[in-house]
């Protein structure tokens, strides 16, 4: 079975810190893995995406996130925070076997503030 | 642009009321997904689609009904049966189920009053 825990609902930094979200993940199988931005009242919008290929993945925003096969991580991180980084992440992973093939399982979430 | 579109985005229902979520695709996509968010608990899969004319009941079904007779359209039917209905419902798209990944609508929120 597949899952996801995203350690921490809510997570402060300060403008220009750097921004870690925590991510882990379950899977029989080697697993695809995704990073969602919500912004209030909106969809989910792509980050970025681990596919098997590089294990460091950049995406948009100036994010990039790391699988781990050992520690079952993909933890996302951006170097310096931006006010227009306040929003809602979510960390999933897809399933690639069985009935449930397709299947994106998201984590709770995490809540990104950044103060000024 | 090709997207995927919700409407209503705000939706008031009476209690005892059902009432459907439209949720439209250009993308040319394959599946389709509705879920459900509430503060704190993410997204919980409600009913997908894989292709048209089928479908299959997610984590949390009950008091929910789709339909998927065209490519471009998955409707949600939210019955009086949903004991606690309001909430934020999200459409998603995915060329096929082999894809890595989902295009999100904008969403339509639903309130119980």
């Amino acid at each position: 079975a597949q899952s996801v825990t995203q350690l921490g609902s809510h997570v402060s930094v300060s403008e220009g810190a750097l921004v870690l979200l925590r991510c882990n993940y379950s899977s029989s199988v080697p697993p695809y893995l995704f990073w969602y931005v919500q912004y209030p009242n909106q969809g989910l919008q792509l980050l970025l995406k681990y596919t098997s290929a590089a294990t460091l993945v950049k995406g948009i925003n100036g994010f990039e996130a790391e699988f781990k096969k050992s520690e079952t991580s993909f933890h996302l991180t951006k170097p310096s925070a931006h006010m227009s980084d306040a929003a809602e992440y979510f960390c999933a992973v897809k399933t690639e076997r069985g009935s449930t093939l397709g299947r994106l399982y998201f984590g709770r979430g995490t809540q990104l503030t950044v103060w000024p | 642009d090709g997207g995927i579109t919700q409407s209503p985005k705000y939706l008031f229902r009476k209690e005892g009321q059902n009432v459907t979520l439209s949720c439209e695709q250009n993308l040319n996509h394959d599946a389709m997904y509705w879920y459900r968010q509430d503060p704190g608990q993410g997204l919980r899969l409600i009913y997908y689609s894989q292709i048209v004319n089928d479908f299959q009941k997610g984590d949390i079904a009950e008091g929910y009904s789709v339909s998927r007779e065209k490519k471009e359209s998955f409707p949600l039917t939210v019955t009086s049966a949903q004991k606690n209905p309001t909430a934020f419902y999200l459409c998603a798209s995915s060329i096929n189920r082999f894809n890595y990944g989902y295009t999100f609508g904008s969403g339509t929120r639903l309130t119980v009053v």
